[in-house]
């Protein structure tokens, strides 16, 4: 089964706060990742949160952690056309592993 | 710094024909991988290694090949190229250790015929 899942798809108006929500289910993650995937280019990290942290903030840019339910989510205020972007949640378990990467959500913002 | 780099961009292969996609690094990074793209599917690890010499498969290996000679060198290769790797492919460093931001490169989308 798919170890980190988020939803595909969100659109949101210019203004408007985005919420990407993500979900994990390795308990021994030790960090988690926000990357941005622009059109036609590579991934660039945008955020990361430690495990023992609950929130990291970050000027528009909000990380929140939910380490029971095994739960992230990342808040982008003011959203802007500029944001429009594949957004891939990804996950760093104990040891020398690769990180696990969601299927991404694809940002649309409306003008 | 260059960064990530990886040539070519753009590729088209018949059914059958072998190539290998360039990866490089000049940042001293221990850690590097290649993933594949495909719509719906997010990135996918083909391969991975955690330091020169050292090579180990991800989730989707098979087609595929990597050798690990250099610390700043990572190829990929397609022995018998088949339509369903058509894909963009990224390759991908970091140091090794908990906290590892991964670098990617700008990516090689390949068509196969």
């Amino acid at each position: 089964g798919e170890d980190v899942e988020q939803s595909l798809f969100l659109s949101v108006r210019e203004g408007d706060s985005s919420v990407i929500n993500c979900t994990y289910t390795d308990s021994s993650s030790t960090y988690l990742y926000w990357y941005k995937q622009e059109p036609g280019a590579g991934l660039q990290l945008l955020t990361y949160i430690f495990s023992n942290m609950d929130m990291k903030q970050d000027q528009r840019l909000t990380v929140l952690l939910n380490k029971k339910d095994k739960h992230l989510s990342l808040r982008i205020a003011d959203t802007q056309t500029g944001d429009s972007a594949i957004y891939f949640c990804a996950e760093k378990r104990e040891g020398n592993t690769p990180l696990v990467f969601g299927k991404g959500t694809r940002l649309s913002v409306i003008a | 710094n260059a960064g990530v780099t990886q040539t070519p961009k753009f590729q088209v292969l018949k059914t059958g024909q072998s190539m290998t996609l360039q990866c490089a690094q000049d940042m001293n990074h221990e850690y590097m991988s290649w993933y594949r793209q495909d719509p719906g599917m997010g990135l996918r690890l083909i391969h991975y290694s955690v330091g020169a010499g050292i090579t180990d498969q991800g989730e989707v290996p098979n087609g595929y090949n990597v050798s690990r000679s250099t610390t700043e060198d990572f190829p990929l290769r397609l022995l018998s190229a088949a339509p369903s790797q058509t894909s963009v492919y990224f390759c991908a460093s970091s140091f090794s250790g908990e906290y590892n931001e991964q670098f990617f490169g700008p990516g090689t989308r390949l068509t196969v015929l």
